[in-house]
């Protein structure tokens, strides 16, 4: 089975730096993502990561710790249009070989 | 990336009736699945979709009311069989590699 755990909203105001959390238990890891989701729009892909460590893509970071089943989606000089929901999702193996499974997601509100 | 296309976007259905959900995606990909998103609410794996044999099905989900057809590595169909209101959701098609994951548009749907 798999539990996965983010904060439900966070606020923040433009060009700040916010950090979004995710903590997971699950059996046969294979690795974890982070999805922004637009309301009304299908998710798109923002990071991957399988390896402890930071992964760092522009403005958008993810780190990912496997012994505390931890990780972590930091977003820099924010800007409105981040104003989304991000999603965490964990690609555990299953019977059918590996499948993501997502967490309920955390709405991020950015303001002027 | 890849691009990932679903039919129909959206559909109006009467209770009882049949609804086939079609994703094509431009280049193969190893998996495919297929998620349920409510409103407000984060992605719910139904299952994934094997090439040439039967999907395989998370908790809560069977095959006769979600029959899932995947004839090759590009092309996957979803039905949502006998449906009630409470089916009404948005259904999203997802194709993933190694190191990344795509979804569709996804299909509303609405059951009256």
């Amino acid at each position: 089975g798999q539990n996965i755990d983010q904060p439900t909203e966070m606020t923040a105001t433009e060009g700040a730096i916010v950090q979004i959390n995710c903590t997971y238990q699950t059996s046969g890891f294979n690795g974890l993502f982070w999805y922004q989701q637009h309301a009304g729009e299908a998710p798109t892909f923002l990071s991957y990561n399988v390896l402890d460590g930071l992964e760092e893509k522009g403005r958008f970071s993810s780190f990912l710790s496997r012994s505390k089943g931890y990780s972590y989606l930091l977003l820099k000089e924010l800007q409105m249009k981040d104003s989304a929901s991000y999603l965490c999702a964990v690609r555990e193996l299953n019977q059918a070989g590996t499948a993501l499974i997502f967490g309920k997601g955390t709405t991020l509100s950015v303001s002027s | 990336s890849a691009v990932i296309s679903q039919k129909p976007s959206r559909d109006i259905c009467q209770r009882g009736t049949s609804l086939t959900i079609q994703c094509q995606v431009d280049s193969q990909v190893t998996m495919m699945f297929w998620y349920r998103q409510q409103p407000g609410q984060s992605l719910t794996l139904i299952a994934t979709a094997n090439q040439g044999s039967e999907a395989t099905y998370e908790s809560g989900f069977v095959i006769d009311k979600f029959p899932i057809s995947r004839p090759n590595l590009t092309f996957s169909t979803l039905t949502v069989s006998n449906m009630s209101p409470e089916d009404s959701s948005i259904y999203l098609c997802s194709g993933s590699w190694d190191t990344e994951a795509f979804f569709g548009q996804g299909t509303r749907l609405t059951v009256v």
